[in-house]
């Protein structure tokens, strides 16, 4: 059964620092991975998608990284600003549709 | 692009009531429609799979008498959550899979729902 993990569960960061958030999995057998931001009670944005044929992918800031070898992927985020605050999750695809998620790391960045 | 509307965006009901959740494709149509439910500080988690005109698919632990699941049309699908109890309250969010060579998910907004 996949498992995916998320660490840390929280971080604080003052702005303009670069900073990597983690995410596990147990079985590399996936179809693709996506980070999406939670902001407190809505719903999921996705931020970026990357295939399991695929090492990252990047969009602004934003850079994920992905080694399914290690069963690991990392979201790094540069120059962080308080905008950026919001839970972060890792969810992947495996053989089905249905997304398998984190519990997410929750990030707050002061001004 | 996409667009899964999903309301109510909140609830507050009493024990015992039912409460209705709706997700509607927007600009495309949606055979299959996932059902998550996040407790708080938890992981989003699967609870079902409906499909348009046939029987919902249940993940296990999750009571199908209890979470009703309606697909009737291709850009509607319903979760009603019956005999609401307090431990059923959850953020409820629904997603329907990629459209044509998108390989993003689409999420409705999601339904924080208290149950007093």
């Amino acid at each position: 059964k996949q498992e995916v993990t998320q660490i840390p569960a929280a971080l604080s960061v003052p702005e303009g620092e670069n900073l990597v958030l983690n995410c596990s999995f147990t079985d590399s057998a996936i179809y693709n991975l996506q980070w999406f931001r939670q902001d407190p009670g809505k719903g999921l944005t996705s931020l970026l998608l990357i295939q399991s044929s695929q090492r990252e992918q990047t969009s602004g800031r934003l850079n994920a990284s992905l080694d399914k070898s290690s069963g690991r992927s990392t979201l790094y985020i540069a120059a962080s600003q308080p905008g950026d605050s919001a839970t972060y999750l890792c969810a992947l695809r495996g053989a089905g549709t249905a997304l398998i998620f984190g519990k997410g790391t929750t990030l707050s960045v002061s001004s | 692009g996409a667009v899964v509307s999903q309301h109510p965006s909140w609830v507050i009901c009493k024990s015992g009531t039912s409460v209705k959740i709706e997700c509607r494709s927007l600009d495309f149509q949606a055979t299959t429609m996932f059902w998550y439910r996040q407790f708080p500080k938890q992981s989003l988690m699967l609870m079902a799979t409906s499909n348009e005109g046939s029987k919902a698919t249940y993940e296990q632990g999750v009571e199908k008498d209890k979470f009703l699941i309606n697909h009737a049309s291709l850009t509607l699908s319903t979760l009603t959550v019956t005999s609401a109890h307090p431990e059923d309250s959850s953020f409820y969010i629904c997603s329907a899979p990629p459209v044509g060579t998108n390989e993003k998910l689409f999420f409705g907004s999601g339904t924080q729902l208290s149950v007093l």
